[in-house]
Parts: C-alpha cells; structure tokens; sequence
C-alpha cells in the first residue's frame, strides 16, 4: 500500500522553464510534507517543506504547494536549471512525536532540465 | 549547517562477515537517527529509527538480529551488517532529526555495501 506516489518517474523540462511535480498521498494522518532532492550515489538533500496548515510556502525558485482536500502536493522550480537535473521525492511525516517524525516516501520523479 | 556524515562511503566485503557503517551528526544533536536502504531505481526504504540511549525500532520485515543499531550518543549511530549475504548488497543511507519538534531530516551521503 503505497501511501506517497509520485505517478511520474520522469519529466523534461526546458532551461528557464517551469518545473512541476506532483505527489499524492492517502493517509490522512499525515500533516506536514517534505520534497528532496537526490543526486545518484548520494544522499538526499532536504529542500522545501510545508505544514498542513499552510497551502504555499517559497524559498527562492522553490515552491511548495498543498491541497489537502485532494490530497496533492506540488512543487514547483521557476525557472529551471540545467543543475536542478535530479531525482526528487516527496515525503510525508504523520502528526505527533509519537511515530518519532517518520517520513514515508514517494518513488521519486527524474526531472532533467534541457539546456 | 545540518550536515550528516557517513562512513566508509563504500565497502566489499565477503559472505559471512560483519561490517559496520557509521553515521555521524556534525553540527547539530541528533535525537533520532534512522537507516534506509535504497535499491537500484526505487524509493528509500525505512528499515530502522533509533533515539539515543534506547533499543532501535525496526519496520516489519527487517530482521534486528542480522541488522544491528547502536545509537550511542547524539551525535552517532551505527549500521553492523551481520553475516552479510550478496542480497544485503544496497546502498545505505542514514538521517538525523534535531532535537525538539523539527520534522526535517537531513541525510548523510549513503554506504554502497557489496557482498561477494
């Protein structure tokens, strides 16, 4: 049962473009949303975050934005860059300490952004 | 700021033998740690997450005894590979959460293990 999907596992992009990716998740439990992004042979790095309180949150040429009656995030990168070619997953932690913060991720998209 | 370190970066080790892999905080108190395991092409796999100074919790499917966790202090956690067998050969990778209420974890760069 997965409960992030990420149902593109690649997207082409033009330099300077918009970026778009999508993520849906079913449980209802989970209350805050994370997008990283991973180089091959690395570890993911953390880039922008939102809190179910909040539909939008920017940091530069990242943003983040939540729908929680579709249950869909999305983040977009404006404009595009040849270095913003990576796989990025989307990632979701339930409310409470109780679960000790655990995230649970989606499959990732591959975007490549074409000079 | 925020920056987990991994050691070794990689390893090859024989059937049968135990290696252990090292995950460091550098510049923040980690109160929970967790281990992932990715496969080729596929999402990160949660296998364990531990707090410092008690017993790891593993995720159903993973067995305690051939992985070990030991989450000695804030800033450290270990990965020991028991008996390691060519299918525990992955790419490892550790994360850290800071103390307090931060849901955000940051990782460290990842262990390729192979198993001949």
């Amino acid at each position: 049962d997965q409960q992030v999907k990420q149902n593109s596992p690649s997207l082409s992009v033009q330099e300077g473009r918009i970026s778009i990716l999508n993520c849906d998740y079913t449980n209802s439990m989970f209350d805050y949303f994370l997008w990283y992004k991973k180089y091959p042979a690395e570890g993911p790095t953390f880039l922008i975050s939102i809190s179910s309180i909040k539909d939008k949150n920017e940091d530069g040429r990242f943003t983040v934005f939540l729908n929680k009656s579709a249950k869909h995030l999305s983040l977009h990168i404006v404009p595009s860059q040849p270095g913003d070619s990576a796989v990025y997953f989307c990632a979701a932690s339930p409310n409470s300490g109780g679960s000790n913060y655990k995230l649970t991720f989606g499959k990732g998209t591959l975007l490549t952004v074409n000079p | 700021g925020a920056v987990v370190s991994q050691h070794p970066s990689w390893v090859i080790c024989k059937s049968g033998t135990s290696v252990k892999i090292e995950c460091r905080s550098l510049d923040f108190q980690a109160t929970t740690m967790f281990w992932y395991r990715q496969f080729p092409k596929q999402s990160l796999m949660l296998m364990a997450t531990s707090n410092e100074g008690s017993k790891a919790t593993y995720e159903q499917g993973v067995e305690k005894d051939k992985f070990l966790i030991n989450h000695a202090s804030l800033t450290l956690s270990t990965l020991t590979v028991t008996s390691a067998h060519p299918e525990d050969s992955s790419f490892y990778i550790c994360s850290a959460r800071a103390s307090g209420g931060a849901y955000e974890q940051y990782f460290g760069p990842g262990t390729r293990l192979t198993v001949t």
